[in-house]
């Protein structure tokens, strides 16, 4: 069965710096490996997407790679700001999806 | 395009009573997923389906019952409701399963007192 493991379960940073979410996985057979973004009291809001052939994803300040031979893959945000507050949260793709439990982000003004 | 939309928002339920959780998404997907989200449990798969006419069951499946009539459509039925399924419940769509971006809901808070 696959396990899905997200550290630190919460992180707290001052603005403007930049920072690494992390997130490993025991099965290396997927197909894909989703970022989510979810605010309090609110639905999962997709970040970026990296198919199981690709090595990382750009979205602005959003870069996340992915090393399947190792089970890991990582959020990299940059410059971050107050409004980059939220749970953050990894899902891979298999037969079936699969979540971690996320990453619980403050950052500071 | 709506995208995935679920009702109600919230509900309260008594214990042993029953109910339904709608889902419905405009994308004409074919995989379309439940889901529960506790407390530092992250997202636990309930039910999920391939298409019209076929579901199969997730990680957490008991006390839950699904149906797969239409593409758009794929409710969730709590027949007799426990406190243990206090969660929020969410509907995925995609439009396959494995290698396509799945979407979500904006989720139901379920409490069973």
């Amino acid at each position: 069965k696959q396990e899905v493991t997200q550290i630190p379960a919460a992180l707290s940073v001052p603005e403007g710096e930049n920072l690494v979410l992390n997130c490993s996985f025991t099965d290396s057979a997927i197909y894909n490996l989703q970022w989510f973004r979810q605010d309090p009291g609110k639905g999962l809001t997709s970040l970026l997407l990296i198919q199981s052939s690709q090595r990382e994803q750009t979205s602005g300040r959003l870069n996340a790679s992915l090393d399947k031979s190792s089970g890991r893959s990582t959020l990299y945000i940059a410059a971050s700001q107050p409004g980059d507050s939220a749970t953050y949260l990894c899902a891979v793709s298999g037969h079936k999806f699969y979540f971690g439990s996320g990453t619980k982000l403050n950052v500071k003004p | 395009n709506a995208g995935v939309t679920q009702t109600p928002k919230f509900q309260v339920l008594k214990t042993g009573q029953s109910m339904t959780l709608q889902c419905a998404q405009d994308m004409n997907h074919e995989y379309m997923s439940w889901y529960r989200q506790d407390p530092g449990m992250g997202l636990r798969l309930i039910h999920y389906s391939v298409g019209a006419g076929i579901t199969d069951q997730g990680e957490v499946p008991n006390g839950y019952n699904v149906s797969r009539s239409t593409t758009e459509d794929f409710p969730l039925r709590l027949e007799l409701a426990a406190p243990s399924q206090t969660s929020v419940y969410f509907c995925a769509s995609s439009p396959g399963q494995g290698a396509a971006e799945q979407y979500f809901g904006p989720g139901t808070r379920l409490t069973v007192t």
